[in-house]
């Protein structure tokens, strides 16, 4: 088992609508939880950082966590064509492995007009 | 947040050789990582490189393959060695600011 989950879609929503991205992850150790956004042949863009549980919001962005359920959530509302990119989850633990992070596949978003 | 740049952007090497890639930060820098990220798969990290020490390999890469330099605070560079088709892959140097990570835009490597 993977220590971190993600579908890899790909998920094709219409412009203007609510994405939610998820991601499960089984180490019990991680405290910190990041959203990056991909755009193809480029490098993975910081989206949102959490630390612990709890939700964040950045404009249309919202990120929660659920340290119960050791389970992410990105949500992006009013989606835009420019959203279109890979969302990658990634975490890391306090202790051990320093600013190791640990990455999900990706998920693949695809907004059309 | 930081801006990374990487040299190469891109290279098509034939098997056996070695590329070195470059990875400049425009602003000092405690912490700097090599991940590797294959077609479909995750990030995965390759090493972490702290100036003034040897740099730490994760379980599965090796120096004598992915010799690894960090002469100073805003630079570092990998070497993928005796390249083989499976070395493949985009290599992306990242560093740490607090506990967040910031990505260069990646080399796209392939090996014939």
């Amino acid at each position: 088992q993977k220590e971190v989950e993600q579908d890899p879609g790909p998920l094709s929503v219409p412009e203007g609508a609510i994405v939610s991205l998820n991601c499960t992850y089984s180490n019990s150790a991680f405290q910190y939880f990041m959203w990056y956004r991909q755009y193809s042949r480029k490098g993975p863009e910081l989206l949102m950082y959490t630390y612990s549980s709890g939700n964040k919001e950045d404009g249309r962005f919202t990120a929660q966590v659920d340290k119960s359920s050791k389970y992410i959530s990105l949500f992006i509302r009013d989606s835009q064509p420019s959203d279109s990119a890979t969302y990658l989850c990634a975490m890391m633990g306090l202790t051990g492995g320093g600013n190791k992070l640990t990455f999900g596949t990706g998920t693949q978003l695809k907004v059309e007009l | 947040s930081a801006v990374i740049s990487q040299k190469p952007s891109r290279d098509i090497c034939q098997r056996g050789t070695s590329l070195t890639i470059q990875c400049q930060v425009d602003s000092q820098v405690t912490m700097m990582f090599w991940y590797r990220q294959q077609p479909g798969q995750s990030l995965t990290l390759i090493a972490t490189a702290n100036q003034g020490s040897e740099a730490t390999y994760e379980s599965g890469f090796v120096i004598d393959k992915f010799p690894i330099s960090r002469p100073n605070l805003t630079f570092s560079t990998l070497t993928v060695s005796n390249m083989s088709p499976e070395d493949s892959s985009i290599y992306l140097c990242s560093v740490g600011k607090y506990n967040e990570q910031f990505f260069g835009p990646g080399t796209r490597l392939t090996v014939l």
